[in-house]
């Protein structure tokens, strides 16, 4: 079966820093997507970045970029400039061919420091 | 805003009571999931439908229940309620039938408090 993780619940960036959020996935399919979303406080989910297995390049959207390594199963986002917005949380999604199902992490809650 | 719609944005109810949540997808999009959030098991895909018919089902309770219209719009129903199904409700919808490269974008949610 499928598993994602996010080893961390919460995290800390000084304003103006890149910051590094963790997502490994579990699986035998060849085949996958990965995507992360951001949740603010105000509790609407916003999708934010998508990552396929047979993406060669890694995927990159304005300040966020996906670091994909497909050896080692981890799909970690980087955010760079960090701004107090910032401040959410943040869920890695796992999305395979057969199941009809995405698979959430518990998420990474990120706190932006002025 | 995604596009998604769902209502309503807040409910209120006792436990025993029934529910339903709506949600209209994106313009174009036909396929809608239905997810729970809580704090203990965060998010929890429900169901998906794909032009009216369903498609998957993840860790819905049988006193669960939804379905998709013609029109395409979804309804969640939620019966004999307990104190555990208070959660943040949401629908999402892709484009099609869940490739992997279909980004699902959500609504709103709802946030039921069951008392």
């Amino acid at each position: 079966a499928q598993k994602i993780t996010q080893t961390q619940p919460g995290m800390f960036v000084q304003e103006k820093e890149a910051v590094t959020l963790d997502c490994t996935y579990d699986t035998s399919d060849q085949s996958y997507g990965l995507f992360w979303y951001k949740q603010p406080s105000s509790g609407e989910m916003i999708f934010l970045i998508y990552q396929g297995s047979y993406d060669e390049q890694n995927a990159t959207e304005g300040r966020y970029s996906l670091n994909f390594q497909k050896a080692r199963k981890s799909a970690n986002l980087v955010i760079s400039a960090s701004q107090l917005g910032d401040s959410a949380m943040y869920f890695c999604a796992f999305t395979n061919t057969g199941g009809f199902k995405t698979i959430f992490g518990a998420g990474t809650r990120l706190f932006v420091k002025a | 805003d995604s596009g998604v719609t769902q209502t309503p944005k807040h409910l209120i109810t006792a436990t025993g009571q029934r529910v339903t949540l709506r949600c209209s997808p994106r313009s174009g999009d036909l396929s809608v999931y239905w997810y729970q959030q809580s704090l203990d098991q965060g998010l929890q895909f429900l169901i998906q439908y794909y032009n009216g018919e369903e498609r998957a089902k993840g860790n819905i309770l049988e006193r669960f229940s939804a379905q998709q219209f013609p029109d395409l719009h979804s309804e969640l129903n939620l019966s004999s309620l307990e104190l555990g199904d208070s959660a943040l409700y949401f629908c999402a919808s892709s484009e099609v039938l869940a490739g992997v490269s279909d980004t699902q974008y959500f609504g709103p949610g709802t946030r039921l408090t069951v008392l």
